[in-house]
């Protein structure tokens, strides 16, 4: 248990669905970020939020639309996505800190793992 | 792009220490150096990181180069339960932080 948590932990979607995949941190901190992880393929930042404002956007397709309500919460939409786009989704939150012990580590969800047929 | 270059795969024996190499030559002054693994059907854990000096916490110890232009992991005795994709990252800053993962090294235990 990491302190954060992502539902739902599978998703099955037809192209044509809307659906949401949600992330909550139970740690205080003061930012989130969405992964998208492929198979073989290393992780790829997809957006961050600080103080629930976007602060990157890692040219994620709009089919991807993130929202972050509060410093707790943080949801991806999908809608009309493609079979390409299956892969695990990882939350991930930290505070950032300049430096010290605990600077900027990240503590990560377990994933949500999209199927698109 | 991820600014770290690791190998892809490395081999220990169970018992024994694991050296895990990473370079990251155009690293910046201000950047952190991090490490994580990511074991199997699981999100990526934190291992270690440090700016300057060698750390050491219970799970690891982490050697910096003096030019800070690579460092190595170091699991002291290995288990079976280490056994899983090591990453070393850069924390980026640029308005905010980043995290770029690389391939990572997949470290395999043998029994």
């Amino acid at each position: 248990e990491t302190g954060v948590t992502q539902t739902p932990r599978h998703l099955v979607m037809g192209m044509t669905n809307k659906k949401s995949l949600k992330c909550e941190q139970h740690l205080g901190h003061n930012a989130m970020y969405w992964y998208k992880q492929s198979a073989k393929k290393p992780l790829e930042l997809m957006f961050v939020y600080n103080f629930k404002e976007q602060t990157e956007n890692n040219s994620v397709p709009s089919r991807f639309s993130p929202e972050c309500p509060n410093s707790s919460h943080l949801f991806l939409h999908l809608h009309t996505l493609q079979p390409e786009d299956s892969a695990l989704y990882l939350c991930a939150s930290s505070q950032d800190l300049a430096g010290g012990p605990k600077a900027g580590e990240l503590f990560f969800g377990e994933g949500s793992r999209l199927t698109v047929l | 792009d991820a600014k770290t270059t690791q190998p892809n795969s490395m081999e220990s024996n169970e018992e024994e220490p694991v050296h895990l190499p990473c370079n990251h030559s155009t690293i910046s002054g201000t950047d952190y150096i991090h490490w994580y693994r990511q074991l199997p059907s699981q999100g990526p854990e934190y291992v270690i990181h440090g700016l300057t000096s060698n750390v050491n916490n219970r799970m690891a110890s982490l050697a910096i180069a003096e030019d800070r232009k690579s460092s190595t992991l170091i699991l002291h005795r290995a288990t079976l339960r280490d056994a899983a994709v090591y990453y070393c990252i850069l924390r980026d800053y640029s308005g905010t932080y980043k995290y770029i993962f690389g391939t990572g090294t997949r470290l395999k235990v043998l029994a």
